[in-house]
């Protein structure tokens, strides 16, 4: 049991490039999500699903996109990358999040860079 | 005003000593809350939940002031191992799906 696992680790980008960060879960979770964790921001959310085939934005959904055909998988798509975006990007899943008490576990993170 | 605020520290002790973090929310329909460590460089991991009447873990004890919007995190003995980043995590239920809000954490580090 991988649990949330994330790749690549590290990216470099230049302006202008697009690429898609991976996470995939084993656990047969149903709600999967996004995050950025920035300087003194916390962690904020970018997009999130609670099901296959279902997706929503969150805070900070501008310049990336998602989809969810399976319940394992949820790619983030950043579609030209600018250096605003330079970020720390978590995946995390959970069974659900209807339940308040529900954990989320995240994946071990991806460090972009967007010169 | 931000929905979660922690104080940011550093809070540099030493091991043995008792350290308190405070965290404040705005929203007053949140109704779940968590303290989530983070190491260096890692991922963030629940570390508790916290309830309304407290709630303790060994040397950990989280508690809710729900009149207040304030939720705390007492660590009792402390660790060389407990240095790291405590965030404050609100849950406000919405439809179906729940609104996580975290807050920018405290670093906490514990000295010989």
């Amino acid at each position: 049991n991988a649990g949330v696992t994330q790749t690549p680790k590290f990216q470099v980008l230049k302006t202008g490039q697009s690429m898609t960060l991976q996470c995939a879960q084993d656990m047969n979770h149903e709600y999967m999500s996004w995050y950025r964790q920035d300087p003194g921001m916390g962690l904020r959310l970018i997009h999130y699903s609670v099901g296959a085939g279902i997706t929503d934005q969150g805070e900070v959904p501008n310049g990336y996109n998602v989809s969810r055909s399976t319940t394992e998988d949820f790619p983030l798509r950043l579609l030209s990358a600018a250096p605003s975006q330079t970020s720390v990007y978590f995946c995390a899943s959970s069974y659900t999040l209807a339940e308040l008490t529900d954990t989320q576990y995240f994946g071990p993170g991806t460090r972009l860079t967007v010169l | 005003r931000k929905e979660v605020e922690q104080d940011p520290g550093p809070f540099n002790v030493p091991e043995g000593a008792t350290v308190a973090f405070n965290c404040t929310y705005s929203n007053s329909a949140s109704q779940s809350f968590f303290w989530y460590r983070q190491d260096c460089r890692k991922e963030p991991k629940l570390l508790m939940s916290v309830y309304s009447s407290g709630n303790e873990d060994g040397r950990f004890t989280a508690q809710l002031n729900r009149a207040s919007q304030y939720i705390s995190l007492l660590i009792r003995d402390s660790k060389l191992s407990d240095s790291a980043t405590y965030l404050c995590v609100v849950n406000l239920l919405s439809g179906t799906a729940s609104k996580l809000t975290f807050g920018t954490g405290t670093r906490l580090q514990v000295t010989l």
